[in-house]
């Protein structure tokens, strides 16, 4: 059984594209994450939900729209897509823990190439 | 602000010779720290973890991390390192930050296994 699994693994379209990624948890987790990671490995958080609720929201061009339907789904889009957003992007989850003490479990990440 | 150091970008180690890769972070409360491993064109996969008590944390694939708060560090190592350790390592904070947790990452270390 997959935990948090992503589709789709592989993404390739042109520049000015629109384009969704989606996540999906059966950890039962309150908590989800996207997490984006450059070309030098780099990873940065992006958004994150708790209990359908946005609760982190870095500085991200709002050309992406994250949605969270229900718990266990978060989803990403991006509109007009730029060569820049290319990258691995991650979904993660986890159930807040007392104190701020959860582990985020990640899923195996959607490789987006824009052309 | 969080902030993560891995100061050694890569790392090339014989099989069955130790490993220690280092990490030190910045927080300014009580600091929740993660190491996860990216195997090529992977997802990344927990480690370990500490939160609170003994300061040696055991992990999984023989993997073990010391918290050293007087030196900010969370290390990772392993006595006897195998061909498919191999991969790139994250060392990650996180912590309470009100409603939300993230983790900052650092930017990696990439480890070579030699024959």
């Amino acid at each position: 059984d997959t935990a948090v699994s992503q589709t789709p693994k592989y993404l390739v379209t042109q520049m000015g594209n629109d384009k969704s990624i989606k996540c999906e948890q059966n950890l039962g987790h309150d908590t989800m994450y996207w997490y984006k990671q450059d070309s030098k490995k780099f990873l940065k958080i992006m958004f994150s939900y708790n209990n359908k609720e946005l609760i982190i929201n870095e500085t991200v061009p709002n050309r992406f729209s994250p949605k969270s339907p229900d718990k266990a789904h978060l989803n990403l889009h991006i509109n007009s897509l730029e060569l820049g957003d290319s990258a691995v992007y991650f979904c993660a989850s986890s159930q807040r823990g007392r104190g701020g003490r959860e582990t985020q479990y990640f899923g195996p990440g959607t490789r987006l190439l824009v052309l | 602000a969080q902030s993560v150091t891995q100061p050694d970008i890569h790392i090339t180690v014989s099989e069955g010779a130790s490993l220690e890769l280092r990490c030190n972070y910045s927080y300014g409360a009580t600091p929740y720290l993660f190491w996860y491993v990216q195997s090529p064109g992977q997802g990344l996969q927990l480690l370990l973890k500490y939160f609170s008590g003994d300061t040696l944390v055991q992990g999984i694939k023989g993997f073990e991390a010391e918290f050293k708060r007087s030196q900010s560090s969370f290390n990772l190592r392993k006595p006897s390192v195998h061909w498919s350790d191999a991969a790139e390592y994250f060392c990650a904070v996180g912590g309470n930050t009100g409603t939300a947790s993230k983790l900052t990452f650092g930017t990696g270390t990439r480890l070579q296994v030699t024959l």
